[in-house]
């Protein structure tokens, strides 16, 4: 099967900074890839639709400026959560779609202090 | 609004008998569903699918079946197996999203007792 990764697998920083996270299809190319969100006890939650060289898409409630996106190339996706609070703490995972099949990366732990 | 539901947030079953996992859905616009595994520190991996237009898919031990009236569907697993214990979700897409964006449930986590 295809492999996406995440890198970090976890990050801890201080509440105000800014957190970069990154999703990479290994071994094939993706337009478009997926960034969900994960609380304690919580269903994955769509936050964001990147597409490569174009602007992401971002589901109701979720903000632009918060959560930026970048897709600049065909195997990777940028999620940087700019100005981190506590309540930003939490599993953030990405997919990368291969045909009409999404892969899903092994996720990154957020812990904002 | 959690518009796809698993309601048993945990299950044991014994090996070798039959693990059925249940999901409930409220938008009668999604026509895609999909079943994800998921380990500890892994991403979920794809399972089994089925379209609106089937009430049943099966591969190999595992069997997906939908009741559309119901807005229900299950999956199966027999015999279970030991590798099988994991966090299973359900997924669902609508046609207008081109069956890519998916609405997740909350997760089934299956336990296999040896």
């Amino acid at each position: 099967g295809a492999v996406v990764s995440q890198h970090p697998s976890w990050v801890i920083c201080k509440s105000g900074t800014s957190v970069k996270i990154e999703c990479r299809s290994l071994d094939f190319q993706a337009t478009t890839m997926f960034w969900y969100r994960q609380f304690p006890k919580q269903s994955l939650m769509l936050m964001a639709t990147s597409n490569e060289g174009s602007k992401a898409t971002y589901e109701q409630g979720v903000e632009k400026d918060k959560f930026l996106i970048n897709h600049a190339s065909l195997t990777l996706s940028t999620l940087t959560v700019t100005s981190a609070h506590p309540e930003d703490s939490s599993f953030y995972i990405c997919s990368a779609l291969r045909g009409q099949q999404a892969f899903f990366g092994p996720g990154t732990r957020l812990t904002v202090l | 609004d959690q518009q796809v539901k698993q309601n048993s947030p945990s299950l044991s079953v014994q090996e070798g008998r039959i693990s059925i996992l249940n999901c409930d859905y409220t938008n009668s616009m999604f026509d895609y569903f999909l079943w994800y595994k998921k380990y500890p520190a892994e991403g979920p991996t794809f399972l089994i699918s089925i379209s609106s237009i089937k009430d049943k898919n099966e591969d190999g031990r595992f069997t997906v079946f939908l009741n559309k009236s119901a807005k229900h569907l299950s999956l199966h697993i027999v015999p279970s197996q030991p590798g099988d214990s994991a966090v299973y979700f359900c997924a669902a897409s609508e046609a207008n999203f081109g069956n890519e964006k998916l609405t997740f449930g909350t997760g089934t986590r299956l336990t296999i007792i040896p």
